[in-house]
Parts: structure tokens; C-alpha cells; sequence
């Protein structure tokens, strides 16, 4: 496909489960960005990669998530214990860099996660 | 504390009509923005951008103005059409290597018939 695909489109987990979401960015972006959007808000930065390296992950708000992307490409997110502040949608964006942080991220359809 | 602000949560506009969305932020390091336009049950879409060197930067229908000196930004829709009804996303980078983007809260706009 052309865009950034994620996947699923929504999860509901129970407390205490662990989730993993899954994103495949357009193909030949080496940034890859997630996101948090919480209900009224905008979107949070949580972690980038450029290829298969992790090199920010200070938006990330707890020990419980993790993210990694071992090929440079696909990307998965992973929720461990999930609580119910987990619960928003979890966006990916992609990107061509151009060094200059002046460039367009691409974004999927998100996962709309929900904790029971 | 919130270093992009969206103050109109929705703003109502009738067809044919300027719709204006205004954003401001705090932090001076940023040199790059960002508009996005979100559907519902969709991801953000890039609208139009303006770098700091540039005081304005406009495709078709679209224009976005900056003031850097009151760190405002807007985004002017002439003439509006109900199919630009959505949510509006104003975001900014400080121009480091990474490009992660500060995102506002969003305004959502509504074109009437």
C-alpha cells in the first residue's frame, strides 16, 4: 500500500493484559515516529527510530511500554500490564529525512486502544 | 506546560466563507510548523507547512501567515467548502535533526450549507 498502515484498527484488552501494535510504515521512510492521542488531545510524542535504531524514546511513559523496529521497517509498540490511563489512540508516522527536521510525517489510521 | 496552543476548541463557518484557525506557541526554538487535518476514524493529514525564514506560505485555497515576534501562527481557508469540516492539528518542530512534532489540542471546524 501507498500510506502507513497500522494495525488492528481497535483493541480492547483486559487490566494487567499485554498488547502489541503493530506498524508498517510507507516503504523507503527511515524515520518512523509513534504517537499517543489521549481523548481531546493532540498527538504525543512518544518514540523515533531512523532504520532499526532507537534514537529517542523519552516520550514513553513508563517502563511498561516498549517499542522496537529490527528490520527498519515495520515497527511494534508494546503495552505490558495495561492500565486504564493506557486507554487512546496510538498513532504511526513515517517519514523521508532530510536532516534539517523540516520534514512531512505521513501518519496511519491509528489503534484506538481501550482498557477495561 | 503547553508549548503549542489551540484556544478555539470549534469554530462554525458558513460556506464560501474565510474560516481562520489561530495557534500560538511558547517555545522560540521552534522553526518549523505544521498544519494537519484529521477526519474522523482517520490519521492526521498534512495540509501546508511554513518555516521561521517565512512570514507567509499559501497553496490554493490554504495560507498559513506567521508572526514570529508573538510566536502566533493562523490558517486561512478561502473560500471554505463543508467538505473541510474536521479537526485541525497546528504543529511545530525546533528544527533538530529528529523533526518530532509538538502537536496543539486541535480545533474543529464546521463548514454549514
Amino acid at each position: 500500500g501507498a500510506g502507513v498502515s497500522q494495525s488492528p484498527r481497535y483493541k480492547v484488552a483486559k487490566r494487567g493484559q499485554d498488547v502489541a501494535l503493530r506498524c508498517d510504515p510507507i516503504s523507503g521512510h527511515v524515520s518512523l515516529f509513534w504517537y499517543q492521542q489521549a481523548l481531546g488531545q493532540g498527538p504525543e510524542f512518544l518514540t523515533y527510530f531512523q532504520n532499526e535504531a532507537q534514537l529517542d524514546k523519552s516520550g514513553l511513559p513508563s517502563d511498561r511500554f516498549f517499542a522496537e523496529r529490527p528490520e527498519g521497517s515495520v515497527s511494534t509498540l508494546k503495552i505490558q500490564r495495561t492500565q486504564q490511563e493506557d486507554s487512546a489512540v496510538y498513532l504511526c508516522a513515517s517519514s523521508l529525512p532530510s536532516g534539517t527536521g523540516r520534514d512531512i510525517q505521513y501518519f496511519g489510521a491509528g489503534t484506538r486502544l481501550s482498557v477495561l | 506546560d503547553q508549548q503549542v496552543k489551540q484556544n478555539s476548541p470549534s469554530l462554525s463557518v458558513q460556506e464560501g466563507r474565510i474560516s481562520i484557525l489561530n495557534c500560538d506557541y511558547t517555545n522560540s526554538m521552534f522553526d518549523y510548523f505544521l498544519w494537519y487535518k484529521k477526519y474522523p476514524a482517520e490519521g492526521p493529514t498534512f495540509l501546508i507547512s511554513i518555516s521561521s525564514i517565512k512570514d507567509k506560505n499559501e497553496d490554493g485555497r490554504f495560507t498559513v501567515f506567521l508572526n514570529k515576534s508573538a510566536k502566533h501562527l493562523s490558517l486561512h481557508i478561502v473560500p471554505s467548502q463543508p467538505g473541510d469540516s474536521a479537526v485541525y492539528f497546528c504543529a511545530a518542530s525546533d528544527g533538530g535533526s529528529q523533526g518530532n512534532l509538538i502537536f496543539g489540542k486541535g480545533t474543529k471546524l464546521s463548514v454549514k450549507p
